[in-house]
């Protein structure tokens, strides 16, 4: 069975800094690998998808990338705002979704 | 932009009773999904469904868990028989393809609360 972990659970930085969350999977037979945010109380809101043939996907200032040989996945948030505080979920994709445990960002201005 | 709605956002039971959960995909979805979060836990699948089937479903989805499209724009949960565990946010999704090729578009949740 297909097991999704991140890490760190939590993290908290200062306005402007730039910072990596990690994803990893134990079944790289996936199709694709999602990030999707959080917010306390609301649905998942879907940020990037990364197909298995893929690498990386780009979003504004949000950049994804996968590499399935080692099942790991990293989303990379540029210049980070207040505003990006949420709750980040991984999700690895065969016939089912699995995901990760999350990691609660907190962005202090 | 459209949306997956639900209703009701809360939902408090007794232990035994039946709920059901409605959702509103958006409307050129063909394919339809429900998952739950255990407070402090990881979301779960419980089911997909395509084409009036269900199409996958985890473990969790056993016989006291049902799913519906009773019209052109509903998608239902019952559980039939709540337990205790049962407690959750359950969470409907949507999507034009399936999982495979598409993201999802998840609605913003009905908290379930057993007694």
């Amino acid at each position: 069975k297909q097991e999704v972990t991140q890490i760190p659970a939590a993290l908290s930085v200062p306005e402007g800094e730039n910072l990596v969350l990690n994803c990893s999977f134990t079944d790289s037979a996936i199709y694709n690998l999602q990030w999707f945010r959080q917010d306390p109380g609301k649905g998942l809101t879907s940020l990037l998808l990364i197909q298995s043939s893929q690498r990386e996907q780009t979003s504004g200032r949000l950049n994804a990338s996968l590499d399935k040989s080692s099942g790991r996945s990293t989303l990379y948030i540029a210049a980070s705002q207040p505003g990006d505080s949420a709750t980040y979920l991984c999700a690895a994709t065969g016939n089912q979704f699995y995901f990760g445990t999350g990691t609660s960002l907190t962005v202090i201005p | 932009e459209p949306e997956v709605t639900q209703t009701p956002s809360h939902q408090v039971t007794q232990m035994g009773q039946e709920v059901i959960l409605r959702c509103v995909p958006i409307s050129n979805h063909l394919y339809f999904y429900w998952y739950r979060q255990i407070l402090g836990q990881k979301v779960e699948f419980l089911v997909s469904f395509y084409n009036n089937e269900i199409s996958e479903k985890s473990e969790i989805f056993d016989d006291q868990f049902s799913v519906e499209r009773p019209d052109g724009s509903n998608f239902t949960l019952k559980i039939r028989s709540t337990k205790l565990e049962d407690s959750a946010m359950y969470f409907c999704a949507s999507s034009t393809e399936d999982t495979a090729q598409e993201t999802q578009y998840f609605g913003p949740g009905t908290r379930l609360l057993v007694l």
